[in-house]
């Protein structure tokens, strides 16, 4: 079975600090990684996704995360963060061919100060 | 992007009546459509999926008979939360299927039992 696991509940950053939401997934076999960001009174909206190729990926809002298959990581980062990036994070895994099974961390909710 | 909405956005009943939630995907077909329940500061939990024209598939622990699901075109699923208690309150989530390992979230319904 696979677990997520995201440490910490809340990081509290000011404006333009450069940020790291960790993620740290068990799995016996190969998964897909997502990010989802949940803005307040919004829905989850998917961020960025590893299925395959470059371990890099990147959003278009700034945001990367790098698929670590031997630590089994898959870290958030931001270099400089804005006001609006002020949300909840959540990690999520799925094993390839499932029908749609994601199974999310807690989630951390990034706070980004003036 | 794909939009699902849901509705009501918030719910109170009182116990032992039962509560309906609609998740429509607004702007594409959605032949999968999957519902959370999530707790505070806790993980999304995935309570079923939902397939358009047949029965959904519940996660164990979920009782079928009490989370009554049906998912009668392919835009719109219903979560039914019969008899409803107060262990029941929760905020509940739906997501559709889209292309390339992607779900499209609502914006959630939160539901108090008295």
């Amino acid at each position: 079975a696979q677990s997520v696991t995201q440490l910490d509940s809340q990081v509290p950053v000011f404006e333009e600090a450069p940020v790291e939401l960790r993620c740290n997934y068990s799995s016996s076999v190969s998964v897909y990684l997502f990010w989802y960001v949940q803005y307040p009174n919004q829905g989850l909206q998917l961020l960025l996704k590893y299925l395959s190729g470059s371990t890099l990926v990147e959003s278009i809002n700034g945001f990367e995360a790098e698929f670590n298959k031997s630590q089994t990581s898959f870290h958030l980062r931001k270099p400089s963060v804005h006001i609006s990036d002020t949300a909840e994070y959540f990690c999520a895994v799925k094993m390839p061919g499932s029908q749609g099974n994601l199974i999310f961390g807690k989630g951390t909710k990034l706070s980004v100060k003036p | 992007g794909a939009v699902v909405s849901q509705h009501p956005s918030r719910v109170i009943c009182k116990s032992g009546t039962s509560v309906k939630i609609e998740c429509r995907s607004l702007d594409f077909q959605a032949t999968t459509m999957f519902w959370y329940r999530q707790f505070p500061k806790k993980s999304l939990m995935l309570m079923a999926t939902s397939n358009e024209g047949s029965k959904a598939t519940y996660e164990q622990g979920v009782e079928k008979d009490k989370f009554l699901i049906n998912h009668a075109s392919l835009t719109l699923s219903t979560l039914t939360v019969t008899s409803a208690h107060p262990e029941d309150s929760s905020f509940y989530i739906c997501s559709a299927r889209g292309g390339r390992e992607t779900q499209y979230f609502g914006p959630g319904t939160r539901l108090l039992v008295l």
